[in-house]
């Protein structure tokens, strides 16, 4: 699987926009790039995954480059409960049933949302 | 749906001793994961077990091992605890790729 590269720490305003960066630059033509995030002490939650378009979902936008070494992921109104450390992950396809399809963190950007 | 579910929550063990963790996965999930997180780390990929069993490892010794049941839930089992092996330990379940985590057993080694 790809390596990615994500900033340490961010904040952000409550209301406001949070736009995390990721850069993958070794991607694969058949590597995926997801976005877990972690809340404080609980299992990482999944937000959003995409190939080459960009995806939107109830929780977030993710943004990929053209040449799809880079990617960006929006939280359009973050809250205070969106602080969390945000993983970036690149890995083979969407998974088959029985194919191994294990997920490498990094270390992930630590959101932090402020009043 | 009760998700992934993990147990116990939390568990204290000392130095030499054997431990086993279990998970139950989401309904309908087949596939289960084990994955380690030390303090202010990104979690680690221990094993994947599918069809009962071990699919693919990641970079740990034999001292860890797993069990998959024919009702898709799995035991993690970590012999001859080492200080070092204190951490969160989470369990994933996938059906076709995308991967659910549960909440996860704090493990502490004294």
């Amino acid at each position: 699987d790809a390596k990615t590269t994500q900033p340490p720490s961010m904040d952000c305003a409550e209301g406001r926009a949070a736009n995390l960066p990721c850069n993958h630059s070794t991607i694969s033509g058949n590597e995926y790039v997801y976005w877990y995030r972690q809340i404080h002490s609980q299992g990482p939650q999944y937000i959003i995954h995409g190939l080459k378009n960009n995806e939107t979902n109830e929780m977030a936008s993710l943004i990929i480059t053209e040449d799809r070494k880079s990617s960006t992921l929006i939280l359009p109104h973050a809250t205070l409960r969106d602080t969390a450390v945000y993983y970036c992950i690149v890995r083979v396809g969407a998974g088959n049933t029985g194919t191994a399809s294990k997920l490498t963190f990094g270390t992930g950007t630590r959101l932090q949302v402020t009043l | 749906d009760a998700g992934v579910t993990q147990s116990p929550t939390h568990l204290i063990k000392t130095r030499g001793q054997q431990v086993t963790l279990r998970c139950s996965p989401k309904s309908g999930h087949d596939t289960v994961s084990w994955y380690q997180q030390a303090l202010g780390q990104g979690p680690q990929f221990i094993f994947q077990y599918y069809e009962e069993e071990e699919r693919q490892r990641g970079n740990f010794p034999d001292r860890f091992s797993g069990h998959q049941f024919p009702n898709y839930s799995s035991e993690l089992n970590v012999n001859a605890l080492l200080l070092g092996d204190s951490a969160l330990y989470l369990c994933a379940s996938s059906f076709r790729g995308g991967q659910f985590f549960g909440p996860g057993t704090r493990l502490t080694v004294l």
